[in-house]
C-alpha cells in the first residue's frame, strides 16, 4: 500500500532525446510527488515536484505528467544531455501520526545520457 | 545561504562499535528528517525531529537513536554496528514538518 513502483531500473539515451520514467503507487492519501535527481557521492536534490490536483508541470526541460485515476505520474527529460546522467528517484509523501508527513521512494532509475 | 551540513564526510567502524551523525539543517528550518541509503536503493526512512521531538520512526531496530537540540541540528546515533548499517546516511530539513525536504550530502558509513 506504502509502495512507489519505478521503472525502468536503468534507461540509456543520446544526447537530446527525451528519456521517460515511470512511476505507479497505490496508497491514495500520498499527496505529494517529488522527483529527485542524484550524483554518485551527492544527496538527492529535488527535482520537480506536483500536487494531485495537476495534470502536468514543466520546469524548464523537466515534465512531469501526472494519471489521477491510473495512480501513475512520470518524469520526461526534454533536450537530454550528458549532464543529466544521474539517479533519479520518484517520492510520494504520506501522512502519518496525526499530522505529520514522510516520503516513500522509488528504487531509482539510473540514466544515461551518451554524446 | 548554507545548505544542509553533515559529518563527518565519510567513517569507517568495526562491527559492534557505535557511532554519531551529525546534522545541521538550512537556517530557520525547524524539522529534520534522517534517512538510510544503501548502495543502488532509494532511502528508507529513519527518523523525523520537529522541534525536537519525535515526529515519526522509520522500520528500524532500537540501536538507531537520535535527537534534536535547540539551534534544531541534529544527531543519529548507532550502537552495536552490524555489517548491513553501511549505507549513505540522509539528512533532510524542511520547514515545518510537512514541507519539501532538501538533502544534504550525507555521511558514508563503512562497518568492517
Amino acid at each position: 500500500q506504502q509502495q512507489v513502483k519505478q521503472s525502468p531500473q536503468s534507461l540509456i539515451v543520446q544526447k537530446g532525446g527525451i528519456p521517460i520514467i515511470n512511476c505507479a503507487y497505490e496508497n491514495t492519501a500520498f499527496d505529494y510527488f517529488p522527483w529527485y535527481q542524484q550524483f554518485p557521492g551527492k544527496g538527492p536534490a529535488l527535482l520537480i515536484a506536483i500536487r494531485p490536483d495537476v495534470s502536468e508541470k514543466k520546469e524548464g526541460r523537466f515534465t512531469i505528467s501526472f494519471n489521477k485515476s491510473a495512480k501513475q505520474f512520470s518524469l520526461h527529460i526534454m533536450d537530454s544531455q550528458p549532464g543529466d546522467s544521474a539517479t533519479y528517484f520518484c517520492a510520494a509523501r504520506v501522512v502519518y501520526a496525526g499530522n505529520n508527513r514522510k516520503l516513500i521512494w522509488g528504487l531509482g532509475t539510473s540514466l544515461a545520457v551518451n554524446p | 545561504d548554507a545548505g544542509v551540513t553533515q559529518s563527518p564526510t565519510h567513517l569507517i567502524k568495526t562491527r559492534g562499535q557505535h557511532v554519531t551523525l551529525r546534522c545541521s539543517p538550512i537556517s530557520g528550518h525547524k524539522s529534520v528528517s534522517w534517512y538510510q541509503q544503501v548502495l543502488g536503493q532509494g532511502p528508507q526512512f529513519i527518523f523525523q525531529y520537529y522541534e525536537k521531538e519525535e515526529r515519526g520512526r522509520g522500520n528500524f531496530p532500537d540501536r538507531f537513536s537520535a535527537r534534536q537540540f535547540p539551534n534544531y541540528s541534529s544527531e543519529l546515533n548507532v550502537n552495536a554496528l552490524l555489517l548491513g548499517d553501511s549505507a549513505l546516511y540522509l539528512c533532510a530539513s524542511s520547514l515545518y514538518s510537512a514541507d519539501t525536504q532538501y538533502f544534504g550530502p550525507g555521511t558514508r558509513l563503512t562497518v568492517l
